[in-house]
C-alpha cells in the first residue's frame, strides 16, 4: 500500500509570507497528525484529527497556524504569517481506528529566511 | 550522556555486536512506548511498541525492556548493521486510552562501523 504521501518536501520562503503543506494519509487511516520536528529533536505533536475532527490542536499556535481535513482524507497545515522561528520538519503521519501506531511521510522542510 | 541543544546522544558499534539504546520517560501514567528509527531526509519509521502490562517484548533482531520502576525503556538490537545507522526515538503516550498523544524523546545516534 502506498505510504504517507506529502508535498511539498522543501520549501524556502521569506519570513511574514504565508505557506501550506499538504497531506495525503494511508487509505483507511481516519487519525491524521501534523507533528513539528525542530533540528536534533524529536517530533512535537502540533494537531491531530479524528477524521475530519480536529480532537488534539492544545499544542497548535493559533495565531499564525490552522489545519484542516474538510473530507476526514487529505489534510493541510496552513502558517500565516511564517517567522523564522518556524524554520523546522513539518511531518504529517497516519494510523488505523483504535490502533497508535502511527506511519509517517518523509516531511515537508520548510526553511524561513 | 545527556546532550543539549543540536547535539544527540550518540552510540557508535562495531558491525556485528549489539547494541543498547536507553531512554528514560516522563509519565508514570502512560500506558503505550514505541521505539521509532529515524534515518536522514526520511520520517520516524516503526520498530517495536510495548504496554504498560508488559515488561519485555521481541521483534526480529530488536528487544524493547520496561522497567516501570524507574520509568526507563530500553531498545535492544541484536547483530547491528550498517543499515541500522539512524536516529532512534522513544515515545510514550501520554493521553491514556484511546487518546493518543505520543511524546517523543530527544533522540540517540546511533552510528554502525563496518
Amino acid at each position: 500500500e502506498a505510504g504517507v504521501v506529502q508535498s511539498p518536501r522543501y520549501k524556502i520562503i521569506e519570513k511574514k509570507q504565508p505557506v501550506a503543506f499538504w497531506c495525503n494519509p494511508i487509505s483507511g487511516h481516519n487519525t491524521l497528525y501534523w507533528y513539528r520536528q525542530n533540528l536534533g529533536q524529536g517530533p512535537e505533536l502540533l494537531i491531530r484529527y479524528e477524521n475530519e475532527e480536529a480532537v488534539d490542536d492544545s499544542q497548535l499556535p493559533k495565531d499564525r497556524f490552522s489545519a484542516e481535513r474538510l473530507k476526514g482524507v487529505d489534510s493541510t497545515l496552513k502558517i500565516q504569517p511564517a517567522e523564522l522561528g518556524d524554520s523546522a520538519v513539518y511531518l504529517c503521519a497516519s494510523s488505523r481506528p483504535g490502533n497508535t501506531e502511527a506511519f509517517f511521510g518523509q516531511g515537508t522542510r520548510l526553511t524561513v529566511v | 550522556g545527556e546532550s543539549v541543544g543540536l547535539h544527540l546522544p550518540t552510540l557508535s558499534v562495531q558491525e556485528g555486536d549489539n547494541s543498547i539504546i536507553n531512554c528514560a520517560y516522563s509519565n508514570s501514567a502512560s500506558d503505550y512506548f514505541i521505539w521509532y528509527k529515524q534515518e536522514s531526509g526520511k520520517g520516524p519509521q516503526f520498530i517495536i511498541d510495548i504496554r504498560s502490562n508488559m515488561d519485555k517484548r521481541q521483534g526480529q533482531r530488536v528487544t524493547v525492556l520496561l522497567n516501570k520502576t524507574v520509568k526507563h525503556l530500553s531498545l535492544q538490537i541484536a547483530a547491528t548493521q550498517p543499515g541500522d545507522s539512524a536516529v532512534y526515538f522513544c515515545a510514550e503516550n501520554l493521553g491514556g486510552g484511546s487518546n493518543y498523544k505520543l511524546t517523543f524523546g530527544k533522540g540517540t545516534l546511533l552510528t554502525v562501523n563496518p
